[in-house]
């Protein structure tokens, strides 16, 4: 079982729709969790980072962590073609300094 | 805030020459600094955790010899790799994260540097 899953894609959603993307993480005593967006040929920005069970809202994105089920995602509201993009999630392994990051999703939004 | 800034963006080097990367964090200081590499379509891949002072930690199957990895001081790390040969060709990428953490920051990535050996 790989330490951090996310479903490659491509994910298509029209304009405006909700994008939800998700992860799942094998290690229980991971604490820190962040979802990037990388666009083709750049370097990863972060989008979000959580720490709390429940949701965090950062605009039109919000990043849900449920640590009970090992489970956080990201849903982008209105989405927009900007925001077509390869998202990565990425967690703190606890005991780690160091990120492990899933496969990432690809996600496209049609116009 | 937490600004990594990377050199080059894009190299391009004979077979068998050496090329030096930098990764300076500007506003902020790190003791520790990771350099991945992603090769395309994938996604990336822990090379080594940079650390300042001290030796750096390779993960498993990465040449230390052959990706040199020099953390000075709190603001600059380089990885410079050996050798190069075009199985080398690459972007790499550095991260690093402030000292002083809290909710709003996470690992800040440098803008990557595209190598490609011919």
């Amino acid at each position: 079982q790989k330490e951090v899953e996310q479903n490659s894609g491509p994910l298509s959603v029209p304009e405006g729709a909700i994008a939800s993307l998700n992860c799942t993480y094998s290690d229980r005593g991971s604490q820190s969790f962040f979802w990037y967006r990388q666009y083709s040929g750049k370097s990863p920005e972060l989008i979000m980072s959580i720490y709390s069970n429940g949701d965090k809202e950062d605009g039109r994105f919000t990043a849900q962590l449920n640590k009970a089920s090992q489970y956080v995602s990201l849903l982008i509201r209105d989405s927009q073609p900007s925001d077509s993009a390869t998202y990565l999630c990425a967690v703190n392994i606890s005991g780690n300094e160091k990120l492990t990051f899933g496969t990432g999703t690809r996600l496209t939004i049609i116009p | 805030g937490a600004v990594v800034s990377q050199h080059p963006s894009r190299v391009i080097c004979k077979s068998g020459t050496s090329v030096k990367i930098e990764c300076r964090s500007l506003d902020f200081q790190a003791t520790t600094m990771f350099w991945y590499r992603q090769f395309p379509k994938q996604s990336l891949m822990l090379m080594a955790t940079s650390n300042e002072g001290s030796k750096a930690t390779y993960e498993q199957g990465v040449e230390k010899d052959k990706f040199l990895i020099n953390h000075a001081s709190l603001t600059l790390s380089t990885l410079t790799v050996t050798s190069a040969h075009p199985e080398d060709s690459s972007f790499y990428i550095c991260s690093a994260r402030p000292i002083a953490r809290d909710d709003n920051y996470g690992y800040t990535f440098g803008s990557g540097t595209r190598l490609t050996v011919v």
